[in-house]
């Protein structure tokens, strides 16, 4: 069965950077996108970014002004996501979702459990 | 606010029929891009519930639908069960912001 399984918690400093990975299994990983996705404390979702199967990325560009980096590395099945110069807004659970379409537009059908990001000083 | 405008709540009694609308623009919805739809539970990931705007994944029930009509999406739920108290996110890309885009999203509460 598909399965993501992502990072554990983080707590970090304003200006620091996190790096969220997500482990896939139960499907060929190679044939899907990857959609990341953040909610913060009592917030509605937002779209972080994708990455495609050969490694196009495309993010938030407004939101998060160059700051995202999303990889993929085949050997081990997993997507990461990095955000870097962190401020407390980014204090959010990042998701990583599982995009089965074809383009950049598709949805996210499979969804890893979370990971708690926080930003404190 | 969200490029994709969504009622904060909707509320309706076991059996009962609602719906929950989800309003772009020329850029998303009414540029032809697919719409989504996502319920969440609190505490838990998102669960894909309806896709370009009428699919239903295996498993989620047929009292789901979903429609589109110009630069508006739907999302139904007829016969009302408690199970279905969420909160519920429509999707869609915005091709001007070159980006998917969210509802700010919808709690339905089952009176």
């Amino acid at each position: 069965q598909v399965q993501l399984v992502q990072s554990g918690a983080e707590v970090k400093k304003p200006g620091a950077s996190v790096s969220v990975s997500c482990k896939a299994s139960g499907y060929t990983f190679t044939n899907y996108y990857m959609h990341w996705v953040r909610q913060a404390p009592g917030q509605g979702l937002e779209w972080v970014g994708i990455i495609s199967p050969s490694g196009v990325i495309t993010s938030n560009t407004q939101k998060f002004q160059g700051r995202v980096t999303m990889t993929r590395d085949t050997s081990t099945r997993t997507v990461y996501m990095e955000l870097r110069n962190l401020r407390s807004e980014d204090t959010a659970v990042y998701y990583c979702g599982r995009g089965p379409g074809a383009t950049l537009t598709t949805h996210a059908d499979y969804w890893g459990q979370g990971t708690l990001v926080t930003v404190s000083s | 606010q969200s490029v994709l405008t969504q009622p904060p709540s909707v509320s309706g009694a076991p059996g009962q029929r609602v719906t929950i609308s989800c309003t772009g623009s020329s850029s998303n919805i009414g540029a032809g891009y697919d719409v989504h739809w996502y319920q969440q539970l609190p505490g838990t990931a998102p669960k894909l519930l309806m896709y370009i705007t009428y699919n239903r994944p295996s498993g989620v029930p047929d009292r789901f639908s979903g429609s589109k009509s110009g630069t508006s999406a739907s999302l139904a739920i007829t016969g009302l069960q408690a199970e279905d108290e969420a909160d519920y996110y429509c999707q869609s890309y915005d091709g001007s912001l070159s980006a998917s885009v969210f509802g700010g999203g919808t709690r339905l509460t089952v009176l």
